[in-house]
């Protein structure tokens, strides 16, 4: 079965400073991994995805995410925060049964 | 890119009324479509998986009954909640997925339900 662990429920960061969120999955097989973005009250967007390709994956507004299969994980990294940048991150893996399996999610909090 | 939409994006309802929630792909053709409920501060959790033409599969706890859904085309599908009550009012997210494994679902915006 697969699973993911999102370390943090929250991250704070100050505005231009490097972010990382953490991931961690468990799978019997090749992972299709991803992260997704939600802002309040709103529905999810993709920020980018793993699907056997390239280890390093670049996503929108500046993301990018590494799949290291020796350490199970899939960290969300950014060089420089912005305000806007602000918002509830998702881990996701696609399980057997093509369902996307979350985890916890983590806030970022990005101070001036 | 594809998009999904959801309406309505907030509903309020008295207690014991029951509340439909369509979720639209309007740009593709969805052959499968999720439907998730989110509490307050906390993750996405998977209710039921549809797909077009044939029933719903309802995760282990989801009351069938209570949360009825219906794929009846390839871009419409629809969550009911029937009877609803205060312990239902939470946020609802559909997504919709062209049915490749590798492909990504595609979220709605969300319905926020609120029973009193």
């Amino acid at each position: 079965a697969q699973s993911v662990t999102q370390l943090g429920s929250h991250v704070s960061v100050s505005e231009g400073a490097l972010v990382l969120l953490r991931c961690n999955y468990s799978s019997s097989v090749p992972p299709y991994l991803f992260w997704y973005v939600q802002y309040p009250n709103q529905g999810l967007q993709l920020l980018l995805k793993y699907t056997s390709a390239a280890t390093l994956v670049k996503g929108i507004n500046g993301f990018e995410a590494e799949f290291k299969k020796s350490e199970t994980s899939f960290h969300l990294t950014k060089p420089s925060a912005h305000m806007r940048d602000a918002a509830e991150y998702f881990c996701a893996v696609k399980s057997s049964s093509y369902k996307l399996i979350f985890g916890s999610g983590t806030r970022l909090l990005v101070r001036p | 890119g594809a998009v999904v939409s959801q309406h309505p994006s907030w509903v309020i309802c008295k207690s014991g009324t029951s509340v439909k929630i369509e979720c639209r792909s309007l740009d593709f053709q969805a052959t499968t479509m999720f439907w998730y409920r989110q509490f307050p501060k906390q993750s996405l959790m998977l209710m039921a998986t549809s797909n077009e033409g044939s029933k719903a599969t309802y995760e282990q706890g989801v009351e069938k009954d209570k949360f009825l859904i219906n794929h009846a085309s390839l871009t419409l599908s629809t969550l009911t909640v029937t009877s609803a009550h205060p312990e239902d009012s939470s946020f609802y997210i559909c997504s919709a997925s062209a049915g490749e494994a590798y492909n990504e679902q595609f979220f709605g915006p969300g319905t926020r339900l609120t029973v009193l």
